[in-house]
């Protein structure tokens, strides 16, 4: 069974600062998908960026970048320019590539806080 | 173009109740999946559907909980007799295919008294 850790319950961050949020998954797929979710106060889950475990480029979006570390199984969030809108909980998601099934596995989530 | 919708946004349940959580995937999208997020938890898979087929209920308890997307409507999560354990937020996500990127919907807070 895939399972997604996310070890620090809370992060912060000073405005305009650059933060990194960490992941790690176990699997014994070689073909999935790993994302980032944001939730914010109003519970609405938002995809951040999504990476596909056969490309070897890190994913980009604007300020969200991702370091992808498959033999190590680490996907870290890196948020650069942070904002207070950044503000929320971000969950860490695996998702196999093969077979009809696109369910996903949460981690636990990490609360980030940003400071004016 | 609607994303997938879901009600009731919040419900209030007293224990031995039942509950219904309707949620309506956009348009086009025939799968449907439901997740479970308890207070200060990751969300957990329960169910993905199809219409009128249930592929994977591996994330399902085994009793009192039900689920069905048929023909023509939205996908219905069902509890019976509800306990305060159930109190959580419910959210559905609908993709076009089972390959395809899930879309969430707002989720629907339920509270067991």
């Amino acid at each position: 069974a895939q399972t997604v850790t996310q070890s620090q319950p809370e992060m912060s961050v000073q405005e305009a600062e650059t933060v990194t949020l960490s992941c790690t998954y176990d699997t014994s797929e070689s073909d999935y998908y790993l994302f980032w979710y944001k939730q914010p106060p109003s519970r609405q889950m938002i995809l951040v960026i999504r990476q596909e475990a056969y490309k070897q480029q890190n994913a980009t979006e604007n300020r969200f970048s991702v370091n992808f570390q498959k033999a190590a199984k680490s996907f870290s969030l890196k948020i650069s320019d942070s904002q207070l809108g950044d503000a929320a909980m971000y969950f860490c998601a695996y998702r196999r590539g093969t077979g009809a099934n696109s369910k996903l596995t949460f981690g636990k989530g990490i609360t980030l806080s940003v400071r004016p | 173009n609607a994303g997938v919708m879901q009600n009731p946004r919040h419900l209030v349940r007293r224990r031995g109740q039942e509950a219904r959580l309707r949620c309506s995937p956009m348009k086009g999208h025939s799968h449907v999946y439901w997740y479970r997020q308890l207070p200060e938890e990751g969300l957990k898979f329960m169910v993905y559907l199809q219409k009128e087929n249930i592929i994977d209920e591996s994330g399902m308890p085994k009793e009192r909980f039900s689920a069905e997307f048929p023909k023509e409507g939205p996908s219905i999560l069902r509890i019976q007799q509800v306990v305060r354990g159930d109190s959580a937020a419910y959210f559905c996500a609908s993709s076009p295919d089972g390959l395809g990127q899930s879309e969430f919907g707002p989720g629907t807070r339920l509270l067991v008294l």
